[in-house]
């Protein structure tokens, strides 16, 4: 069935530190894969998305590039502050028969320190 | 703004009790999803509706649960005979396309 595979936490950063956080998915046709974060004490909310290969997500600094050949979506972000500190959910949606039902990597924390 | 909501927030049962969470979408959303995430995990799809139709409960880990959403608005996850295993944050989650969904801040289930 379709994965979601994500790089293990914690990840602790210094501020103005370069991120990545990996995802590698497994999923049979095409799916749209997403970004979801997580702030303490709070709900999850949409980071960015995309929905066919090549195409690159991006929001608040973060960037993430869809790329079947290598099945990633890797998260991406140039200069990560205290503020970025959270849980990161890479998911994938399944095709729309079945409403899009969202299959959510296990999570990564991330914790930067100032 | 009027997101999606959840009540109760937070939830303390015996074992064997039963328990019914309330799940309000955004208003106009067709689709409303429910997903159980256990400390530490992601989430996982419990339940889908479109409208008042359950198209895809595959989720449900066993027949204790039970959701339902009986005018295609508001939406009520009921757990009878809870177990310990229950213990779990349940999220509610809504969607206008389909794609993009929306989140609820969950309900917080704990099961003595």
């Amino acid at each position: 069935g379709n994965s979601v595979t994500q790089m293990e936490g914690p990840v602790t950063l210094s501020e103005e530190a370069f991120l990545t956080i990996n995802c590698t998915y497994t999923a049979t046709g095409y799916p749209s894969l997403f970004w979801y974060v997580q702030y303490p004490g709070e709900g999850l909310q949409l980071l960015l998305k995309a929905t066919k290969a090549d195409d690159k997500g991006s929001n608040k600094g973060f960037e993430a590039t869809y790329r079947k050949e290598t099945t990633s979506f890797h998260l991406e972000k140039g200069s990560v502050q205290v503020s970025d500190s959270a849980v990161y959910f890479c998911a994938l949606s399944e095709s729309s028969n079945q409403g899009g039902k969202l299959i959510f990597g296990q999570g990564t924390e991330l914790s930067v320190k100032p | 703004g009027a997101g999606v909501s959840q009540s109760p927030r937070y939830k303390v049962a015996k074992r064997g009790q039963d328990v019914a969470l309330r799940c309000d979408p955004i208003s106009g959303h067709v689709s409303l999803f429910w997903y159980q995430q256990a400390l530490g995990q992601g989430p996982e799809f419990l339940t889908y509706f479109q409208n008042e139709a359950q198209l895809d409960k595959s989720g449900l880990p066993s027949d204790r649960f039970f959701a339902e959403r009986p005018e295609g608005s508001v939406s009520t996850l009921k757990i009878q005979r809870t177990q310990q295993e229950d213990s779990a944050v349940y999220l509610c989650a809504s969607s206008a396309t389909g794609t993009e969904q929306y989140f609820g801040p969950g309900t917080r289930l704990t099961v003595t």
